[in-house]
């Protein structure tokens, strides 16, 4: 079974702060991928990356940055943390080459305040 | 820009009456689309890849079907631990990025 792991359930920081959220998986996938979900407005693409020290900017990429060292880690980095940071952050990867099926981690549930 | 709509945005059905959600999309050169189930606070759980118009794929209770505009999922008897926000996505021409939709809240009563 595929597993992807993500740092934190639940994180709780201050406006302002830097905040690091980590992602691991153990299936040697090619691509992972950073999104964020809120009531009404669905999944949205942060960042991807298709390869050791890539990224690709998704459709909401400010404020964020991302950092691929290593094939199984994907971290998320909140520069400056800001009250409409406040969101559930999910993580996935997906091998290229199994037609771009996508497993999701369990999510961190981010409250700035 | 691929467009994925799903309806209706919520569904409360009896325990053991069967019903159908639906997945409509738009996408320039589909190269597969994706059934997900969601449990609240987690992530989402893959369930279903169709690849081409008049494929199924069966798993327990669901059974997704694909055409050239729209999927749908179709939930057969179902129990109150189908409960859950059942999300659908597409892959085009894009590389590996996902179009999601804004999914619909399954509660099934017993």
């Amino acid at each position: 079974d595929v597993k992807v792991t993500q740092s934190s359930r639940y994180l709780v920081k201050r406006t302002g702060e830097k905040v690091f959220l980590e992602c691991v998986q153990d299936m040697d996938h090619e691509n992972m991928f950073w999104y964020r979900q809120d009531p009404g407005l669905g999944l949205r693409l942060i960042y991807f990356s298709y390869d050791v020290k890539m990224k690709e900017k998704g459709d909401i990429p400010e404020g964020y940055s991302v950092s691929r060292e290593k094939k199984e880690r994907f971290s998320l980095i909140l520069e400056s943390a800001s009250t409409n940071q406040t969101s559930m952050y999910l993580c996935a990867s997906s091998s290229g080459t199994q037609k771009g099926t996508q497993y999701f981690g369990p999510g961190t549930r981010l409250l700035v305040l | 820009e691929d467009q994925v709509t799903q309806s209706p945005e919520a569904l409360r059905l009896q325990e053991g009456e069967s019903s159908s959600l639906n997945c409509s999309y738009t996408v320039s050169g589909l190269r597969g689309l994706f059934w997900y189930r969601q449990d609240p606070g987690k992530g989402p759980e893959f369930l279903f890849t169709l690849y081409s118009a008049g494929e199924e794929k069966e798993k327990e209770r669901l059974k997704a079907t694909l055409t050239k505009k729209e999927s749908f999922l179709h939930i057969t008897a179902p129990k109150p631990e189908d409960s859950a926000t059942y999300l659908c996505a597409v892959r085009g021409t894009s590389g590996s990025r996902l179009t999601f939709g804004e999914g619909t809240q399954l509660t099934v009563n017993p």
